[in-house]
């Protein structure tokens, strides 16, 4: 596609349930990068794959949050028995893999946990 | 470890006035290093970017940017300041994963 492509773009859950969060990078993007922005604050990183292998999950916050990509493109980010900390945007940004290349965002995915 | 520290998390400047937003990083080799900005509802939109070469680099929008290795710095620039470069300014150093500082909100005074 065009750009990186997130859904939904909004979601409110219940404390408790589990939610799925679905990003689309640009085709032909190898790296692939999740962060979360809480309301003010600056990005942080949660995961990066490169393909479809994870070299750093460091970022997540805790056992109930998970990440997966398959095909080398599609990837989902889960976060299981939300909580209200976990109310955020999440952003997800790609980018082709080599020389000289910068990180494409998407417009994000605003969670609310109530 | 990586990582990227913006000092100052909020700066107000009036318009026409120039700005400097700092960035300082920690990183083990020669680092990629990037500004995105923010506009209020919008999505992130890359200002610059340096990989090597000339340590000043030209962005979009006016912007320039000098990296330092001397003082692990890469700080942005514009001589004047225009009310809609009111924004959230972020740094991040990477060469493959990409981290990313606080942030700096930048406010333009008529």
């Amino acid at each position: 596609g065009a750009g990186v492509s997130q859904s939904p773009s909004n979601k409110v859950t219940e404390k408790g349930k589990d939610v799925e969060l679905r990003c689309d990078p640009i085709s032909g993007h190898t790296a692939l990068y999740w962060y979360r922005q809480s309301l003010g604050q600056g990005l942080e990183f949660l995961i990066y794959f490169q393909g479809n292998s994870a070299p750093d999950k460091s970022g997540l916050p805790s056992d109930r949050f998970s990440a997966e990509r398959t095909g080398g493109s599609v990837s989902t980010l889960t976060i299981q028995r939300t909580q209200q900390e976990d109310s955020a945007v999440y952003l997800c940004a790609s980018r082709r893999t080599g020389l000289n290349t910068e990180a494409f965002f998407g417009q994000g995915t605003r969670l609310t946990v109530v | 470890a990586q990582s990227v520290t913006q000092p100052d998390i909020h700066i107000t400047v009036s318009e026409g006035a120039s700005l400097e937003l700092r960035c300082n990083y920690s990183y083990g080799a020669t680092p990629y290093l990037f500004w995105y900005v923010q506009s209020p509802g919008q999505g992130l939109q890359l200002l610059l970017k340096y990989f090597s070469g000339d340590t000043l680099v030209q962005g979009i929008k006016g912007f320039e940017a000098e990296f330092k290795r001397s003082q692990s710095s890469f700080n942005l620039r514009k001589p004047s300041v225009h009310w809609s470069d009111a924004a959230e300014y972020f740094c991040a150093v990477g060469n493959n994963d990409m981290r990313f500082g606080a942030g700096t909100r930048l406010t333009v005074k008529p």
